[in-house]
């Protein structure tokens, strides 16, 4: 069954670096049909995209992160990765990988979300 | 930078029809930007609804309809239902391999 699997510390402390991956299964990164992409949602807030990479190792972030943000692929493992770096408690939020259809440019698979929380 | 704009929130008795908008704070909404839309309930992942500006997602009921209105892309919920009270979110393609999301409306149906 197609599905995405995000993991990682459940807790970061401040100005470190928050790491997830998202380990996809039923389907293979490499395809040329998709981006897969991290948003996050702080408790009680909207949704932010966080950014994406195609399968060639393009990324796209977004602009009011892409001085702290680095997303990676490995696609012998099937899996992406997002780096966020000096963290502040505005980083406390649910952060979800996703697929994006390239062609129709949409999310069109999401992960459920892991809660990952700035604290000392 | 880019800002997305939805109404914070919108009430809607069972059985009317509702239309959700989504704009730019500067600039016009058309379907070169891709407009989709994503319905949220508290501690779900959001799910699908429409993409493309009025294609429906698989499984999505026919009372769901995309589309332009004026300069802002829509969503219209025909007859809406108890079930629909959820955050709605729009999310724009901007080009470049980036995309933006509006802040969500909250939909009540009272």
């Amino acid at each position: 069954q197609l599905q995405l699997q995000e993991s990682g510390p459940g807790r970061v402390k401040p100005s470190e670096t928050l790491s997830l991956t998202c380990t996809v299964s039923g389907d293979s990164i490499a395809s040329t049909s998709y981006y897969w992409g991290w948003i996050r949602q702080p408790p009680g807030k909207g949704l932010e995209w966080i950014g994406s990479i195609y399968y060639s190792g393009s990324t796209y972030y977004n602009p009011s992160l892409k001085s702290r943000v680095t997303i990676s692929i490995d696609t012998s493992r099937n899996q992406f990765s997002l780096m966020l770096n000096s963290v502040t408690a505005a980083d406390t939020a649910v952060y979800s990988c996703a697929r994006l259809n390239y062609f129709d440019l949409y999310v069109d698979l999401w992960g459920r979300g892991t809660l990952v929380a700035v604290s000392s | 930078q880019t800002v997305v704009t939805q109404e914070p929130s919108v009430s809607v008795s069972p059985g009317a029809t509702v239309t959700l908008t989504c704009g730019l704070r500067s600039g016009s909404v058309s379907t070169s930007y891709y407009p989709s839309w994503y319905q949220q309930t508290p501690g779900q992942p959001p799910r699908t609804l429409i993409y493309i500006t009025d294609t429906r997602s698989s499984g999505v009921p026919d009372r769901f309809s995309g589309s332009i209105l004026g300069d802002k892309a829509a969503l219209t919920i025909t007859g809406a239902q108890a079930d629909d009270e959820s955050h709605y979110y729009c999310v724009l393609y901007m080009g470049s391999g980036i995309w933006v999301f509006g802040g969500g409306t909250k939909l009540t149906v009272l």
